[in-house]
């Protein structure tokens, strides 16, 4: 089976530093990967994925993810926070062998001014 | 339609009512998924739709919970004889078919069960 785990719940950054926000999993086969954002009384939206190929992904809003076989981990980074990145951020896989993805419970990032 | 689309976007009902929650998934999009959100929790998965498959029903907390796709676009969550932990926003998502595809989700209904 697959599944993600965030392990922390939230994340607190000043504006200009870089952040990391912490996602691991654990798979049976080769992993695909997900990042969300959901911004305050919003759905879900879409960052970025590793299927394939190269270990960085590049996505939305200048965040790009670190892709570690060797540590089973696909942490979120951006290297200069903004205020306006403050949102619940959630890592997604499928789950086993079927199309769902099962979602981590999620970091709450702040960034402070 | 260009994005999931979710309605009603807010619902507020009283115990012991029934409640519809409608979503109208990516045009294209095979797959339709329902989630929910609790305050403050993670999403919790209640049902996949995939094509003319028999859909996974495997995440529905309860038999008060039910869900149906038309013609393989529109989906309808039902949820009768509402309680107050049925509070929650409920999520809609789509995508093509292949788990390595993004799934694309809708703004949510937020459903407040008084």
């Amino acid at each position: 089976a697959q599944s993600v785990a965030q392990p922390e719940d939230q994340v607190n950054v000043a504006e200009g530093n870089p952040l990391t926000v912490k996602c691991t999993y654990s798979v049976s086969g080769n992993p695909y990967l997900f990042w969300y954002v959901q911004y305050p009384n919003r759905g879900l939206q879409f960052l970025l994925k590793y299927i394939t190929g190269d270990n960085l992904v590049k996505g939305s809003y200048g965040f790009e993810a670190e892709f570690n076989k060797s540590q089973t981990s696909f942490h979120l980074k951006k290297p200069s926070a903004l205020v306006s990145d403050s949102a619940l951020y959630f890592c997604a896989a499928p789950s086993g062998g079927s199309y769902i993805p099962t979602f981590g419970r999620g970091t709450s990032l702040i960034v402070h001014p | 339609g260009a994005g999931v689309s979710q309605s009603p976007s807010n619902k507020v009902t009283e115990k012991g009512k029934d409640v519809e929650l409608r979503c109208d998934p990516i045009s294209g999009h095979t797959a339709l998924y329902w989630y929910r959100q609790s305050l403050g929790q993670g999403l919790e998965f209640l049902i996949y739709f995939q094509g003319n498959s028999a859909p996974d029903k495997s995440g529905l907390p309860s038999d008060r919970f039910s869900a149906e796709r038309t013609g393989g676009s529109v989906s309808t969550l039902t949820i009768q004889r509402t309680q107050q932990e049925d509070s929650a926003v409920y999520l809609c998502a789509s995508s093509p078919i292949f788990s390595g595809n993004t799934i694309y989700f809708g703004e949510g209904s937020w459903l407040t069960v008084v």
